[in-house]
């Protein structure tokens, strides 16, 4: 089971925004409307940030966004805060293999 | 409000057993799917396993089927994990997940803080 692409690290200044990806294929992040990404400080349990590719939960600010195009999906986090450094994951639905989760990407807040 | 609180968690030698439990609280069990991820030293979160709510769909990754085996009791509104001829690639976090909904997977929506297992001789 092969894992999601996402870059190793990101990284911004207060205020601005952030863009993060996720990189499957037709038989997961293409196929299915089921990506979800989920925030994990070290230490602590995740925390669900999106689901259904664009949907937040209740409790997520506005700031947190997700989109797709084809077999990539991406995170953005607009008016970045100290707070939003984290580890950030993918996960896709991934049909008979269930769930398939991205490498993570580390967000700092410079 | 909601919580997951796992247990069972130790060091245990390779090839031996080991049974977690997830205590769920504050919704109705019944009504959502149920998963196991586990974060290894130094790694991402991998999925383990999941069980839609009422225990008719089983899903497994590929480097623990045949080996680990998910299930549920709505009567003690707990989740488990039994964990046999363990290797110590399994050595990790292991965290209890709630789904969004009943079926077999849409996302993880609620964690619990893990349970660490060791495989070491």
């Amino acid at each position: 089971q092969s894992a999601l692409t996402q870059p190793a690290s990101v990284s911004g200044s207060p205020g601005q925004s952030i863009t993060i990806s996720c990189t499957g294929t037709s038989s997961d992040v293409g196929t299915y409307n089921l990506v979800s990404w989920y925030q994990h400080h070290p230490g602590k349990a995740p925390r669900l940030m999106i689901y259904e590719d664009t949907k937040r939960p209740s409790g997520v600010s506005n700031r947190f966004s997700g989109s797709k195009s084809g077999n990539t999906a991406s995170l953005t986090i607009s008016g970045l805060q100290a707070e939003d450094g984290a580890d950030y994951y993918c996960c896709s639905y991934a049909g008979t293999k269930f769930a398939r989760f991205g490498g993570g990407t580390k967000l700092t807040v410079l | 409000e909601v919580q997951l609180v796992e247990s069972g968690g130790g060091l245990v030698q390779p090839g031996r057993s080991l049974r977690l439990s997830c205590a769920a609280s504050g919704f109705t069990f019944n009504d959502y799917a149920m998963h196991w991820v586990r974060q290894g030293p130094g790694r991402g979160l991998e999925w383990v396993a999941s069980i839609n709510w009422n225990s008719d769909v089983l899903g497994y990754a590929d480097s623990v089927k045949g080996r680990l085996t998910i299930s549920r009791d709505s009567a003690k509104n707990s989740l488990y994990l039994q964990m046999d001829g363990l290797r110590t690639d399994d050595t990790a976090l292991y965290f209890c997940a709630r789904d969004v909904g009943p079926g077999d997977y849409n996302a993880f929506h609620t964690w619990g803080q893990g349970t660490m297992v060791t495989v070491s001789s």
